[in-house]
């Protein structure tokens, strides 16, 4: 049973094209829904945490909001350098251990 | 700024053979944990651990992986008799909360494990 799902699965902008990335999930009682980047050979660094319906983070070009299903990761006027895989987690349910982590959305910006 | 800081980054082993992987947290933080990830596939938990003993762990750590906290600083992962399919990169995390509580995990650069 898949807790996240990311769409899409890849996504090529053009410098300056704005964008939003989806992340739904199915995890009851959430209590985190995690936004990391992930360059590849590396590890996911970490961006934001949401914690309840309604909330929004922003850093630089990235803004991520959460609804009670959803989450969007909204991307303004990319650069190249913000190609990367962007992943999405979540907590809750049943564990308190373990995030879940979706498949990710693949980022190519190109000049 | 501080980070996990995970050996060897690269390990090549032959099949049945004993792996240990290393880390070393985030200085403050409280709860450690292990996640692998195959090549092309999801971020996916292995362990997590606090106080010295695992918190909870996933159907894939079985009895071949065993995780220890040796001394205050390193965290470690054993694979006791590696198989092919143990071939991923394994990536250590730490954070001051528990992750599904909505702690913040702070992952290492990984050490990418090859099974020969």
């Amino acid at each position: 049973e898949d807790q996240v799902t990311q769409s899409p699965e890849a996504l090529r902008l053009q410098e300056g094209e704005s964008s939003s990335l989806n992340c739904s999930y199915t995890v009851s009682g959430l209590r985190g829904l995690f936004w990391y980047r992930q360059d590849p050979g590396k590890g996911p660094e970490f961006l934001f945490t949401l914690y309840s319906a309604g909330e929004e983070k922003e850093k630089e070009r990235l803004k991520a909001t959460l609804t009670k299903k959803e989450s969007f990761l909204h991307i303004t006027a990319p650069k190249p350098e913000d190609s990367a895989t962007y992943l999405c987690a979540v907590g809750g349910g049943s564990t308190l251990g373990r995030l879940y982590f979706g498949r990710g959305t693949q980022l190519t910006v190109w000049p | 700024e501080p980070e996990v800081t995970q050996t060897p980054s690269h390990q090549v082993t032959q099949m049945g053979q004993e792996v240990i992987l290393r880390c070393v947290p985030i200085s403050n933080h409280l709860y450690f944990y292990w996640y692998r990830q195959i090549l092309g596939q999801k971020v996916e938990f292995l362990v997590s651990f606090y106080n010295n003993e695992i918190s909870e762990k996933s159907e894939i750590f079985d009895d071949q992986f065993s995780v220890e906290r040796p001394d205050g600083s390193n965290f470690t992962l054993k694979i006791r008799s590696t198989k092919l399919e143990d071939s991923a990169m394994y990536f250590c995390a730490s954070s001051e909360r528990l992750a599904g509580g909505g702690g913040e995990l702070f992952f290492g650069e990984g050490s990418r494990l090859t099974v020969l």
